[in-house]
């Protein structure tokens, strides 16, 4: 039983293109994140979702959008994809804001 | 803002080494403190954490102490394995605001254990 999945595990695209990536958690938290992972292993926050609301936006492109159709799934959407997209994108969930995050195995996206 | 910093990797061991990787951090109030750990290839783990100051968290042999006075949080093993090879993240969470409880990382290390 996966607590955090994520689809696909790898997605490799052409500069222009738009993608998305699913996440779904089965632990019942109401908090969900985007994390972004570059090549030196540096991790930071992108967005964070409770109870399908946005909370936390960082400074990130408009090319991204995130979408949570219940507290269950948190998607990120991504158009026109540059070649600096490409790193490994991590989603993860919370109980409650300040609780252990739990994360999903990452999506490796190569743009070409 | 929130901080994290780690000692600079990679760190090579021998199996059996002690093994100490230095986190400190800055931040308002009272953060929760967390050590990850990011196997080859997979996501990251929740290793232990500790919410406030003087607790320890333990998992797996690994220990951190919160010690608000020095703002660290460093992590111990007494004897590592080969199988502790990867790379390790201390992070700090804030509730509360417009932090809602966002992981802060440190850089992370990066541990090698040879036999």
């Amino acid at each position: 039983d996966t607590a955090v999945s994520q689809t696909p595990k790898y997605l490799v695209t052409q500069m222009g293109n738009d993608k998305s990536i699913k996440c779904e958690q089965n632990l019942g938290h109401d908090t969900m994140y985007w994390y972004k992972q570059d090549s030196k292993k540096f991790l930071k926050i992108m967005f964070s979702y409770n109870n399908k609301e946005l909370i936390i936006n960082e400074t990130v492109p408009n090319r991204f959008s995130p979408k949570s159709p219940d507290k269950a799934h948190l998607n990120l959407h991504i158009n026109s994809l540059e070649l600096g997209d490409s790193a490994v994108y991590f989603c993860a969930s919370s109980p409650f804001a300040e609780g252990a995050q739990y994360f999903g195995p990452g999506t490796r996206l190569l743009v070409l | 803002g929130n901080s994290v910093t780690q000692m600079e990797g990679p760190v090579t061991l021998s199996e059996e080494a002690f093994l100490t990787i230095n986190c400190t951090y800055t931040a308002t109030g009272y953060p929760s403190l967390f050590w990850y750990v990011q196997y080859p290839g997979e996501g990251l783990q929740l290793l232990l954490k500790a919410t406030k100051a003087d607790d320890k968290g333990s998992n797996k042999g690994f220990e951190a102490t919160y010690r608000k006075e020095t703002t660290s949080f460093h992590l111990e093993k007494g004897s590592v394995q080969v199988s502790d090879s990867a790379v390790y993240f201390c992070a700090l969470a804030n509730a509360g605001g417009t932090s809602y409880g966002k992981l802060t990382f440190g850089q992370g290390t990066i541990l090698t254990v040879h036999p």
